[in-house]
């Protein structure tokens, strides 16, 4: 099965732009997060989609939005970019049911890394 | 609010030796945990979970502990290795309803050949 695929790992952007992030997650999986991590912060929870729908969102303010399409792949946007933005995104995918074996296990990407300058 | 917090942000190691990561985590509703390993540019990857009705798993060279009295975590990896250097994260989560993952803010394990 192939893995979870972001594209692209690479970003640069000036402060003010915005930028689109996509995720492609393993076949069959239907929940997606995202997750920013940062040298001072380390992973922050940003959203989780299940089925087209948002389930579960971090404490992050409205310039971060996602959507994830009918085939569960995910896309999430950050309008006005400042400085401190600047991170590794992090996509997840698992299969989503509540309760389940394994629930919990995420299997992640590889991520992207955006510097805004 | 609520978090997963690690105690030591640096691990130094001989190769050989035996390793024990350890995390704090303050919510007690949590009842699931997991052990990620992450390395350099990549992104993290499961180790091992426990549920909170078991206090020991072992897995291939990995042990993990949790003491729900005092709400503590530790990975344990035996005859560590150069190829286990990497970030090690703790999380924790709810495994009934929709919950998601908390993790830890990490820390690094250097094995020494």
């Amino acid at each position: 099965k192939a893995g979870v695929t972001q594209t692209p790992r690479y970003l640069i952007k000036t402060r003010g732009q915005q930028v689109t992030l996509s995720c492609s997650p393993i076949s069959g999986h239907r929940s997606v997060s995202w997750y920013q991590q940062t040298p001072g912060q380390g992973l922050q929870f940003l959203f989780e989609y299940f089925s087209e729908t948002q389930r579960n969102k971090g404490n992050f303010p409205g310039r971060f939005s996602g959507r994830q399409f009918s085939n569960s792949r995910s896309e999430m946007n950050v309008s006005t970019l400042e400085l401190g933005d600047s991170a590794l995104y992090l996509c997840a995918s698992s299969p989503g049911l509540a309760g389940g074996p394994g629930r919990g296990e995420q299997f992640f990407g590889p991520g992207t890394r955006l510097t805004v300058l | 609010g609520e978090s997963v917090g690690l105690h030591l942000p640096t691990l130094s190691v001989q190769e050989g030796d035996n390793s024990i990561i350890n995390c704090a985590y303050s919510n007690s509703a949590s009842d699931y945990f997991i052990w990620y390993k992450q390395e350099s540019g990549k992104g993290p990857q499961f180790i091992i979970d426990i549920r909170s009705n078991m206090d020991k798993r072992q897995g291939q060279r990995v042990t993990v502990l949790l003491n729900k009295t005092v709400k503590h975590l530790s990975l344990q990896i035996a005859a560590t290795q150069p190829g286990d250097s990497a970030v090690y994260f703790c999380a924790e989560t709810q495994n009934s309803g929709y919950s998601t993952l908390t993790f830890g803010k990490g820390t690094m394990l250097l094995v020494s050949p």
